[in-house]
């Protein structure tokens, strides 16, 4: 069975820093989708960040890129020159390229931003 | 276009009672998910609606959970008798297709907290 685990229960980083935020996912299938979500606090989750397994290249939105290590599996978010509205906690998850829509999320991880 | 709604926001409820659970997905999203996020854990897969038909619920936990999607529209999730162990955050989300285009393709709700005591 497929796991997402994110070993940081919480982060920290100064206003305008860059931070990263790890995940390591276990899977069998060659073919597969990675997300990073953002959910502000009493707010609904959104999409950061999106990586499809047969791509090489590392996905880039904005100040948000991720380090896709498919050999290694994991799949870690850095957020460059961090903003207050960044704080949050942030879920990984995993979804299978076969015919489903169901996620597999990591625990998660809080992130705080300092002035 | 509106968003992905869910109501109530929040439910207390006693041990042994019933709640149900509401969600309005984007409308034309064939595709509707649950999700529950008990506290401190990992958010978790509970079912997946293509209209009407539920194409897995695989994660569902128990026959106390019974979630209808009549019409393909909105979703209901209902839970009959509550326990203590079902409190948590209850997540939906939809999609128009499977979400292999564009960015992600499931837009999630806001969630309804549920507390059972």
């Amino acid at each position: 069975a497929q796991t997402v685990t994110q070993s940081q229960p919480e982060m920290s980083v100064q206003e305008a820093e860059t931070v990263t935020l790890s995940c390591t996912y276990d899977t069998s299938e060659s073919d597969y989708y990675l997300f990073w979500y953002k959910q502000p606090p009493s707010r609904q989750m959104i999409l950061v960040i999106r990586q499809e397994a047969y791509k090489q290249q590392n996905a880039t939105e904005n100040r948000f890129s991720v380090n896709f290590q498919k050999a290694a599996k994991s799949f870690s978010l850095k957020i460059s020159d961090s903003q207050l509205g960044d704080a949050a906690m942030y879920f990984c998850a995993y979804r299978q390229s076969s015919n489903t829509g169901k996620l597999i999320f990591g625990q998660g991880t809080t992130l705080q931003v300092k002035p | 276009e509106a968003g992905v709604t869910q109501f109530p926001s929040h439910s207390v409820i006693e041990k042994g009672q019933t709640v149900t659970l509401r969600c309005d997905p984007i409308s034309g999203h064939d595709n509707l998910y649950w999700y529950r996020r008990v506290m401190g854990k990992e958010i978790k897969f509970l079912l997946h609606f293509v209209k009407e038909s539920k194409q897995d619920e695989s994660g569902m936990p128990n026959n106390r959970f019974l979630a209808e999607r009549t019409g393909g529209t909105y979703s209901t999730l209902k839970v009959q008798p509550a326990e203590l162990e079902d409190s948590g955050v209850y997540f939906c989300a939809s999609s128009q297709d499977l979400g292999n285009r564009g960015r992600g393709g499931y837009t999630f709700g806001s969630g309804t907290r549920l507390t059972v005591v």
